[in-house]
């Protein structure tokens, strides 16, 4: 199956320091999504960005398909970023979403 | 609100005692998964159903069971659970055709 590959694995910043999340996958794509998990353990839908770029406040995604990677930008970084970031991708079928080991990010103040 | 609604939130066990973890969204979706998660390994698929009493297997199906009776609820069975289902469990909906996929709050499963 696709093999998804998220770098680095563990990230720690100070507040208000800007990071580079990134998702490597191994083939096309026709569904991309990044997910936050807090600290509490729930995932919250970031960006469905199967190609292009898109932003939402200080958070940012591009996705280049045809080098099978997507980014993640975040900005300004606040505690409240700490968490698991997860990268899934979904290569054609519709009915699963392949998750990669994630980025977990701790934010200090 | 729209959500996925799981119970219970938490739940300890004993080896071989059936248990059953709810799941139900009130969004009309008519996807649903259930997903497990580990440390170092990320979530992993263990059923999904595309509608009503269509049911196929993920990743990770062995020692778990679904059915899919009405279209808002998607029951998890362990019929006889052992320590290595020791898990994080995750239930998620999507409408047919729709990307976005939307998770519960999760169950924390512990067999002793």
């Amino acid at each position: 199956g696709i093999q998804v590959e998220q770098s680095p694995p563990d990230l720690i910043l100070q507040e208000g320091a800007n990071s580079t999340l990134r998702c490597n996958f191994s083939d096309s794509v026709n569904n991309l999504q990044w997910f936050h998990q807090n600290p509490w353990g729930q995932l919250i839908n970031l960006f469905y960005i199967p190609s292009g770029t898109k932003q939402n406040g200080r958070l940012s995604a591009t996705t280049v398909a045809t080098e099978r990677y997507s980014l993640l930008y975040i900005s300004s970084s606040q505690t409240t970023d700490s968490g698991v970031y997860f990268c899934a991708v979904d290569p054609n079928s519709g009915y699963a979403l392949n998750f990669g080991k994630g980025t977990s990010l701790l934010v200090t103040p | 609100e729209a959500q996925v609604t799981q119970n219970p939130r938490y739940l300890i066990t004993v080896t071989g005692k059936k248990l059953t973890v709810t799941c139900s969204q009130n969004m009309n979706h008519e996807y649903m998964s259930w997903y497990r998660q580990d440390p170092g390994l990320g979530l992993r698929q263990i059923y999904y159903s595309m509608n009503v009493e269509v049911t196929d297997k993920g990743d990770v199906p062995e020692g778990y069971k679904v059915s899919r009776k009405e279209k808002r609820n998607f029951p998890l069975i362990l019929e006889s659970p052992s320590p290595n289902q020791t898990s994080l469990y995750f239930c998620a909906s999507k409408r047919t055709g729709g990307p976005k996929l939307f998770f519960g709050s999760g169950t924390q499963l512990s067999v002793l």
